[in-house]
């Protein structure tokens, strides 16, 4: 059974770049979709993006501009940058699989990253 | 965007009876050529990630209780708890994967009455 596990900074500064890894075990990166996805304290979802590990990408437009998703097959990890950050941009960040551009399991278990100066 | 809405915000039940839960989605998740719904619930408790609990909007997932089931088709789809058990306190989220961006509904709060 695949384990996710998010891990970066849980401080930002207003305007710089948010960096998050998420690192894979009990199975390769290889084939399937690697997501993040976002959780505002108190609200909903939001799927940012997600990378195949082939490399291609498919990003939301609400946050195209500022999304990078990487892979790195020789960690069996990939990773989210996000630009230019605001205070909107708190929030639990928990990377996913997917099967195809489908539903999201298993989730890591989010990690909260705060944008505060 | 495929817009998703749930109803309601929140409900509470009794241990025992029936809870449910609709989503609607702004345009159908139906696809033609496999007559497959392209529909998820998942279960989110305090402090944890979200569980899927059914996708292709009906089939359960592995291992989750046959009190939940997943119904409907098109645009209008809902979660149906049968018999709510104390653990099943919980967020309960809709999402589609017909097309991206992969969206969610707001969200069903489900407490014991």
């Amino acid at each position: 059974q695949v384990q996710l596990q998010e891990s970066g900074p849980g401080l930002v500064k207003p305007s710089e770049t948010l960096s998050l890894t998420c690192t894979v075990s009990g199975g390769s990166i290889s084939n399937y979709y690697w997501n993040w996805i976002r959780q505002p304290p108190g609200k909903g979802l939001e799927w940012i993006g997600y990378i195949y590990y082939s490399g291609s990408t498919n990003y939301n437009p609400s946050l195209k501009s500022r999304v990078t998703i990487s892979v790195d097959m020789s960690k069996n990890q990939f990773s989210l940058n996000l630009s230019s950050v605001t205070a909107a941009d708190t929030a639990v960040y928990y990377c996913a699989v997917g099967v195809t551009s489908s539903w999201f399991d298993p989730w890591g278990q989010g990690t909260l990253v705060t944008v505060s100066s | 965007d495929i817009v998703m809405t749930q109803s309601p915000d929140s409900l509470a039940v009794s241990l025992g009876e029936r809870a449910t839960i609709n989503c609607k989605s702004s345009q159908s998740v139906l696809y033609s050529s496999n007559n497959r719904n392209y529909l998820a619930w998942y279960q989110q408790k305090v402090g944890q990630p979200p569980k899927l609990l059914i996708n292709w909007a009906s089939t359960r997932e592995s291992g989750v209780p046959d009190r939940f089931s997943g119904s409907g088709s098109g645009t209008d789809f809902t979660l149906t708890i049968s018999s709510l058990q104390a653990e099943d306190v919980a967020v309960y989220y809709c999402q589609q994967y017909y097309s991206t961006p992969l969206t969610f509904g707001g969200g069903t709060k489900v407490e014991i009455k």
